[in-house]
C-alpha cells in the first residue's frame, strides 16, 4: 500500500520557469512532511519541510503549499535553474510511528537551459 | 557536524556471493536505517535499528540481514546476492524524522 504518492514521475521545465511537484497522502495522522533532494552520486538531503499547522512554507525559491483537507501538498521551485536538476522525494511521518518516514517514489526534475 | 560514512562506495559481486555493506555514524543517534533506491520506487526501507543489539525488518527485508553491534555501526548483509539486489544502498541515522542524515551511498552491482 503506497501511503505517499508523488507525481509526475519525471518533469522537464525550462530555465526560469516554475516547477511544480505534487504529493498526496492517505494517513491523516501524518504530522511532518519533508522534501528531500537527491543529486546523482550524492546523499539525499533535506530541502524543506512543513507541519500541518501551516499551509505554506517558503525558503528562498522553494515553497511548499499544503492542503490538509485534500491531503495534498506541492513543492514549487520558482526561477528554476539547471542546478536544480535532481530527484525530489516527498515523505511523511507521524509521531506515533516513532518518526519513521514514509517515502514517495520521487520526481526526477530536469531543468533545460 | 553530523556524519554518516558508508563503505564501500562501489561494489561488484557475483550471484550467490556474500556481500556486507557497512555504515558508521558519529551522531550518537539511536536510530539507523538501510534503504535501497531504485528509479521509480523511491527510497525503500530494508532494515532499521533502535540501538545497539536491535534490528527490525523494514518494508522489503527478504534477502537481507542486518547487524547493529554498537551505537555507531550498522551493517547490511546479503548472504546470497542476486542480480535483483543491484541497486544504490543508503544508510541513515536519526534521532527523529527531523534529524535524518544519510551516507553517500553504495552502488552495488550483482552479476
Amino acid at each position: 500500500q503506497q501511503q505517499v504518492r508523488q507525481s509526475p514521475q519525471s518533469l522537464t521545465v525550462w530555465e526560469g520557469e516554475t516547477a511544480i511537484l505534487n504529493c498526496s497522502y492517505e494517513d491523516s495522522t501524518f504530522d511532518y512532511f519533508p522534501w528531500y533532494r537527491l543529486f546523482p552520486g550524492e546523499s539525499p538531503a533535506l530541502l524543506i519541510a512543513i507541519r500541518p499547522v501551516s499551509n505554506k512554507k517558503e525558503d528562498g525559491r522553494f515553497t511548499i503549499f499544503f492542503n490538509k483537507r485534500e491531503k495534498k501538498l506541492s513543492l514549487h521551485i520558482t526561477d528554476s535553474q539547471p542546478g536544480d536538476s535532481a530527484t525530489y522525494f516527498c515523505a511523511a511521518s507521524a509521531v506515533d510511528s516513532n518518526y519513521q518516514l514514509i517515502w514517495g517514489s520521487g520526481t526526477k526534475l530536469i531543468i533545460k537551459p | 557536524e553530523a556524519a554518516v560514512t558508508q563503505s564501500p562506495r562501489n561494489k561488484v559481486a557475483v550471484t550467490g556471493g556474500k556481500v556486507t555493506l557497512s555504515c558508521n555514524q558519529t551522531n550518537n543517534h539511536n536510530n539507523m536505517y538501510w534503504y535501497r533506491q531504485d528509479t521509480g520506487h523511491g527510497l525503500r526501507l530494508i532494515h532499521y535499528s533502535y540501538g545497539a543489539g536491535s534490528t527490525e525488518k523494514g518494508d522489503i527485508p527478504d534477502g537481507y540481514k542486518a547487524s547493529r553491534p554498537s551505537q555507531e555501526n550498522f551493517s547490511l548483509i546479503l548472504e546470497l546476492a542476486t542480480p535483483s539486489q543491484t541497486s544504490v544502498y543508503f544508510c541513515a541515522s536519526g534521532g527523529t524524522a527531523e534529524t535524518l542524515y544519510f551516507g553517500s551511498g553504495t552502488r552495488l552491482t550483482v552479476l
